[in-house]
């Protein structure tokens, strides 16, 4: 069993909708629950990330972490073509070990 | 354009060959991380840096790979040998190392291996 678990879609909407993504992870020791967003043969792009539980809002985005649960969610109102790209869960356990554990990705498609 | 750069950006290679990447961190990041992604899946982590010490390896990485942060600025990593099974993207990210959590990612070295 991988440390993080996420359905790698794909994903498809039409511009406007609320996209929910999801991730679990096994791990109780991870503290720091990050989203990545990656556009095809691109870098990860760090979008936002969040201590322990609870919810962290960014523009159109949210963040929410259960750790009761080990459920980690990225919310995206008002979804743009823009956001087309593979949408990437990492959790780490925030001590000096360093490495990230990432999910394998979520494929969105917002189309117009 | 301060980010993480990575060179080169793409690489096509024998197999048997070795290969080596150059990864240049955001100034004054002391932590520089390098990953692995597959097609489909998401990075693997590989190993990191504190400064110049290197501080964790994954077991992914297997005795032809080695990676060096000589004066705690760029890393160099080679693979020697190269196997079809080492075509991969190299992801380098780098942080303030004040904390895991805020890695930076380059745009990654896209390998083939023939």
């Amino acid at each position: 069993q991988k440390e993080v678990e996420q359905d790698p879609g794909p994903l498809s909407v039409p511009e406007g909708a609320i996209v929910s993504l999801n991730c679990t992870y096994s791990n109780s020791a991870f503290q720091y629950f990050m989203w990545y967003r990656q556009y095809s043969r691109k870098g990860p792009e760090l979008l936002m990330y969040t201590y322990s539980s609870g919810n962290k809002e960014d523009g159109r985005f949210t963040a929410q972490v259960d750790k009761s649960s080990k459920y980690i969610s990225l919310f995206i109102r008002d979804s743009q073509p823009s956001d087309s790209a593979t949408y990437l869960c990492a959790s780490d356990r925030g001590s000096t070990l360093g490495r990230l554990y990432f999910g394998r990705g979520t494929q969105l498609t917002v189309w117009p | 354009d301060t980010g993480v750069s990575q060179d080169p950006r793409h690489k096509i290679t024998k197999r048997g060959q070795n290969v080596t990447f150059r990864c240049d961190p955001i100034s004054e990041h002391n932590r520089l991380y390098w990953y692995r992604q597959t097609l489909g899946q998401g990075p693997e982590f590989l190993t990191y840096f504190q400064n110049e010490a290197q501080l964790e390896k994954s077991r992914l990485l297997s005795d032809r790979f080695s990676a060096e942060r000589p004066k705690g600025s760029f890393s160099t990593l080679e693979i020697q040998r190269t196997e079809q099974g080492d075509s991969a993207m190299y992801l380098c990210a780098s942080s303030p190392g004040r904390a895991a959590e805020t890695q930076y990612f380059g745009p990654g070295t896209r390998l083939l291996v023939l």
